[in-house]
């Protein structure tokens, strides 16, 4: 298993510039959520599903767009980047809404 | 509002000796305390966790202590090695009810540096 895949490992935007961060994972986790890691800031939830078609937001949303049409896909989208989305995203996971989190190994975007 | 509080923000620790990391809460729903690990350029990884039915947890050379009056807990890494140098975060959230992982409160990270 491969466990969650997140692509790609970096990216520099210019702002106003979009793109989609991709998701991936293959343990049949139905719990699948995107965190963004800032210095001295920890881990914050940007939006999360517990399900396929069911998504909702977390602590910090504004900026982004989440879809999850299949178990296996929760793709981040960015709509129109600001510098102030420069940060390391998380992709998480995990076999229920309770259970231990499993993360990808992070995209490193820059926005300038 | 950061729920969790976590201290220091970095630590230098000799080679054998003990890691202390601790954390503090303000939400009394809390009732599950996970440590998560995390080496350079990876995602963060669950090292233990913890439900206040129990005022401590081993695993090898890792302990956490909890203190349900105080709000805090703590992780312990004893015989600490330089393998274990990495950024520990804690974190807590509610666990009963239909809550979960969406509202898991991560404290701010301590980076552990173990010295030769």
């Amino acid at each position: 298993n491969a466990g969650v895949t997140q692509t790609p490992k970096f990216q520099v935007l210019k702002t106003g510039q979009s793109m989609t961060l991709q998701c991936a994972q293959d343990m049949n986790h139905e719990y699948m959520s995107w965190y963004r890691q800032d210095p001295g800031m920890g881990l914050r939830l940007i939006h999360y599903s517990v399900g396929a078609g069911i998504t909702d937001q977390g602590e910090v949303p504004n900026g982004y767009n989440v879809s999850r049409s299949t178990t296996e896909d929760f793709p981040l989208r960015l709509l129109s980047a600001a510098p102030s989305q420069t940060s390391v995203y998380f992709c998480a996971s995990s076999y229920s809404i309770d259970s231990p989190l499993h993360f990808g190994n992070g995209t490193r975007l820059t926005v300038t | 509002q950061q729920q969790v509080k976590q201290s220091p923000q970095s630590l230098i620790v000799q080679k054998g000796g003990i890691s202390i990391i601790n954390c503090a809460y303000e939400n009394t729903a809390f009732d599950y305390f996970p440590w998560y690990q995390q080496f350079p350029g990876k995602g963060p990884a669950l090292l233990i966790a913890i439900r206040p039915d129990v005022s401590e947890k081993k695993e090898g050379r890792f302990t956490i202590s909890f203190n349900k009056s105080a709000k805090q807990f703590s992780l312990h890494i004893m015989d600490s090695q330089p393998g274990d140098s990495a950024t520990y975060f804690c974190a807590a959230r509610p666990s009963s009810g239909n809550f979960g992982n969406e509202k898991l409160t991560f404290g701010t990270g301590t980076r552990l540096t173990i010295i030769p």
